[in-house]
């Protein structure tokens, strides 16, 4: 069971778009729709932002979206705002009750 | 609101055992639809699931760690508790607990705000 690849950094310019991959396997991203997103600002808990690969909770802002390909999961954040700057972690099952964290990406805004 | 706070000693020694507790509050720690876990993050590094456990007591674990890590729950004081033993210095990590779904796509939240655990002698 290894950790899903992300970016360690990924940067944009205030109302941008910007894309965060998290590469698994065949075995976790690429056989699951169950792909979670964490927001984590520095000092604090991570939060949940997307689940089920594209659902976002309720109170989450729409410029979140989430989508899969293969065995890549993306996280889009548009219209890049100050306060999307923090780390975020994807979370993928990864079968037998087992789950699976990326190293984190860092977005500066 | 549903909230999480962790608790334990902030220094281990090395070789000896860590343990932690969450509290549950705001919430009913007794749902078939929630499993209660831990998650670690090393410093500077990314987040690791260490396992899980329902009000009945199942548990899930990492594999990577099985041999070294048990949690438990107490449903009268809404708590659950992890112990990982025989640690070294990479096991120092902020240790977190968090709700896991359990049917609606696995995801974990809300998240207690993290205890920060330390192995040095």
């Amino acid at each position: 069971q290894s950790a899903l690849t992300q970016p360690a950094s990924v940067s944009g310019s205030p109302g941008q778009s910007i894309t965060i991959s998290c590469t698994g396997t065949s075995s976790d991203v690429g056989s699951y729709d169950l792909v979670s997103w964490y927001q984590q600002h520095p000092g604090k808990a991570p939060k949940l932002i997307i689940y089920a690969g594209s659902q976002r909770p309720s109170g989450i802002s729409h410029r979140f979206s989430g989508s899969k390909s293969g065995t890549t999961a993306s996280l889009t954040i548009s219209g890049l705002q100050a306060e999307d700057e923090a780390d975020y972690h994807c979370c993928s099952y990864a079968g037998g009750y087992t789950w699976v964290f990326g190293g984190g990406t860092k977005v500066t805004v | 609101q549903l909230q999480l706070q962790e608790s334990g000693p902030g220094l281990v020694n090395p070789s000896e055992t860590l343990s932690l507790t969450c509290t549950v509050s705001g919430g009913s720690i007794n749902s078939n639809e929630y499993f209660w876990g831990w998650i670690r993050q090393p410093p500077g590094k990314g987040l690791e699931w260490l396992g899980d456990i329902t009000y009945r007591g199942s548990t899930y674990y990492n594999p990577s760690l099985m041999s070294r890590v048990t949690i438990s729950v107490d449903t009268s004081k809404r708590q659950f508790s992890l112990k990982l033993y025989s640690v070294t210095a990479a096991d120092t990590a902020v240790y977190y607990c968090a709700r896991r779904d359990d049917s609606s796509g696995y995801w974990f939240d809300p998240w207690g705000q993290g205890t920060l655990v330390t192995v040095s002698s």
